[in-house]
Order: structure tokens, then C-alpha cells, then sequence
């Protein structure tokens, strides 16, 4: 079965430091594996995914994430924050069959 | 120009009522999912389907009934509520082995 792993329920930065959000995933085959974004009151927002090749991939606002098969993790990044930021962040894996499984999240606070 | 689009926002429901929530979406894709989004808890997948006629059971289907007469529908049944389905659900659409498109949400009250 696959699964997913935030070890940080919560994060707290300033406005303007660099930010990692951590994920392990769980899967038996080559995975793929997705980052989506949050806002108050709002449906999930797809950040990035990756489904093979270069394990560094870009997605919207600035954001990036690596693919690490030896580590079976895909951290998000982004070198610098603005408190727009501030959001819950989802790792998800997904198997060939299209069945996505989600981690707990990530609350991520900027201070401004 | 919203994609996925969920009805009621939200809704307040008596236990042992029955409860349907509606999704409609144009993206034309084929797979179509709900979720219930609990604090501790992540999203978790009740039902999906792959297509008109079809209705797969998720992660935790107990309790729920799902219904996908066309395309762009699928809905969310629960037949008799309980207070335990006090949840956030979410509608999905997307096509087999990538990314899913939610809808806003409904805001589900079970007294």
C-alpha cells in the first residue's frame, strides 16, 4: 500500500527566508508524486508533480521540489517566502490507477 | 472559469437524514473522486469512479454511497447521517496516473 509522510505538522518563517516542507512517500513501483497548496476556505491547488526524469522540478510562485528514489522523498522548496505563503501544503503519491494518497499536511505561517 | 464545482457550500443535516452532495465537472475527464478532509487526518478517498456507470470504493467507504450517471456528475450519498460525517468533502476530476482537479469544498453539519 502506498503512503505518505510530513514529519513538520507546522512551520514558521519569516518573510523572505528560504523554506523546505519534507516528505516520504511509500510506494512499490516508480511513484508519482505531487505537492498541492491549500488556502483558507478554498480546494486543493496543484503546486508541481513529477512522473520521471530530471528529480528537480518547478512549479508555480517560485516553488520547486526534488525527487530523491534513494531517500523515497520529494521535499518542496522555495528560496525565498512572502507571507502569501502562509497555507496548508499537501504531499501526495499516486499509483498508476490515478488513486491519490495524501499526508497530513503541512501548515505553513510567514511572518510578514 | 471554475472546472469542478460542488453543491451545497455547505449543509446542516439531522442525524439518520439523508444527504446528497453534487459535482458537476468540465474538464471531461474521465476519473471523478471524493474526499473528506478531517483535521489529523489529511484527505481521505470514500469513493471514485472511472466513468459514467462505474463506482469504485475508496479508502473508507462505509457510511457513504456514490452515484456517477453522466460524465460530468457525480455524486455523494449518505443515506443516513451520523455526526461522525461532520467533515469538509472535496470533489475531484482527473484522468488515470496524474494530477486531480478539486472542487471548493462543502462544509458538511451533522446534528
Amino acid at each position: 500500500a502506498q503512503s505518505v509522510t510530513q514529519p513538520d505538522a507546522r512551520v514558521t518563517v519569516s518573510e523572505g527566508a528560504s523554506l523546505q516542507l519534507r516528505c516520504k512517500y511509500s510506494y512499490s513501483a516508480t511513484p508519482y508524486l505531487f505537492w498541492y497548496v491549500q488556502y483558507p476556505r478554498q480546494g486543493l491547488q496543484l503546486l508541481l508533480k513529477y512522473y520521471s526524469g530530471d528529480p528537480v522540478v518547478q512549479g508555480v510562485n517560485g516553488f520547486e521540489a526534488e525527487f530523491s528514489k534513494s531517500n523515497s522523498s520529494f521535499h518542496l522548496r522555495k528560496a525565498s517566502v512572502h507571507w502569501s505563503d502562509s497555507a496548508v501544503y499537501f504531499c501526495a503519491v499516486s499509483s498508476h490507477t490515478g488513486k491519490l494518497t495524501f499526508g497530513h499536511g503541512t501548515i505553513l505561517r510567514v511572518h510578514p | 472559469e471554475a472546472a469542478v464545482t460542488q453543491s451545497p457550500r455547505n449543509k446542516v443535516a439531522v442525524t439518520g437524514g439523508k444527504v446528497t452532495l453534487s459535482c458537476n465537472q468540465t474538464n471531461n475527464h474521465n476519473n471523478m473522486y471524493w474526499y473528506r478532509q478531517d483535521t489529523g487526518h489529511g484527505l481521505r478517498l470514500i469513493h471514485y469512479s472511472y466513468g459514467a456507470g462505474s463506482t469504485e470504493k475508496g479508502d473508507i467507504p462505509d457510511g457513504y454511497k456514490a452515484s456517477r450517471p453522466s460524465q460530468e456528475n457525480f455524486s455523494l450519498i449518505l443515506e443516513l447521517a451520523t455526526p461522525s460525517q461532520t467533515s469538509v468533502y472535496f470533489c475531484a476530476s482527473g484522468e488515470q496516473g496524474h494530477e486531480q482537479y478539486f472542487g471548493p469544498g462543502t462544509r458538511l453539519t451533522v446534528l
